[in-house]
């Protein structure tokens, strides 16, 4: 039962550290989507992908950056964290249908 | 970014009791999907809406598309204790370029079920 897996689940960062968040999925959707979710404001979407070797900026992408080199892996980078970055970050997977299928989340605290 | 209006923002109610939230926006959706998100977990899918006037089951569950195409409500009865969570509407709006897979969120209803 795996579906949307995302590594790690937890983590802490010292100011201007950088990280790799990696989200993989086994339903070979063709969309993968980073969001990130904060008290008060809902999903947001940061940044997503519409097939292998493409991405694309979302509501809130600064500060992010992304690849998609392999269709079940979408990766998610922070080269230089910041405290505004501290969040709950979700991925997403659909096919061509717009129901997204989330992950669990990695909760990230930049300190 | 577009706007969906989430009512309410939490509920308390007693098990067994029926609940109702509705989700709104000054755009048309051409889908409408409703969530559940359990603490330190991920939104779970409940049920999907694709024509306006549908009316979709799951369970104890029930979601309608509303006609003017702009808002959809989502029905719990006789809930239960694991009924707890936040319920999201989602939907791609008609003005997001044609693309089906962009999804505009509510804010949530926080629901708590007293036993």
């Amino acid at each position: 039962n795996a579906g949307v897996t995302q590594t790690p689940k937890f983590r802490v960062l010292k100011t201007g550290q950088s990280m790799t968040l990696l989200c993989a999925q086994d339903m070979n959707h063709e969309y993968m989507y980073w969001y990130r979710q904060d008290p008060g404001m809902g999903l947001r979407l940061i940044h997503y992908s519409v097939g292998e070797g493409t991405t694309a900026k979302g509501e809130v992408p600064d500060g992010y950056n992304v690849s998609r080199l392999k269709k079940q892996n979408f990766l998610l980078g922070l080269e230089s964290a910041a405290p505004s970055q501290t969040s709950v970050y979700f991925c997403a997977s659909s096919p061509s249908l717009a129901a997204q299928h989330f992950g669990d989340g990695t909760r990230l605290s930049i300190l | 970014g577009q706007q969906l209006n989430q009512s309410p923002q939490s509920m308390f109610i007693q098990e067994g009791e029926d609940v109702s939230m509705n989700c709104t926006s000054s755009s048309i959706f051409n889908t409408w999907l409703w969530y559940k998100q359990d603490p330190g977990e991920g939104p779970v899918l409940l049920i999907a809406l694709y024509k306006a006037g549908e009316l979709t089951s799951n369970g104890r569950l029930t979601a309608q598309f509303g006609i003017t195409r702009k808002d959809s409500f989502l029905n719990i009865s006789a809930s239960i204790p694991s009924d707890v969570g936040i319920y999201f509407c989602a939907g791609p709006p008609l003005n997001s370029g044609g693309s089906n897979y962009k999804l505009t969120f509510g804010k949530g209803t926080l629901l708590t079920v007293n036993p």
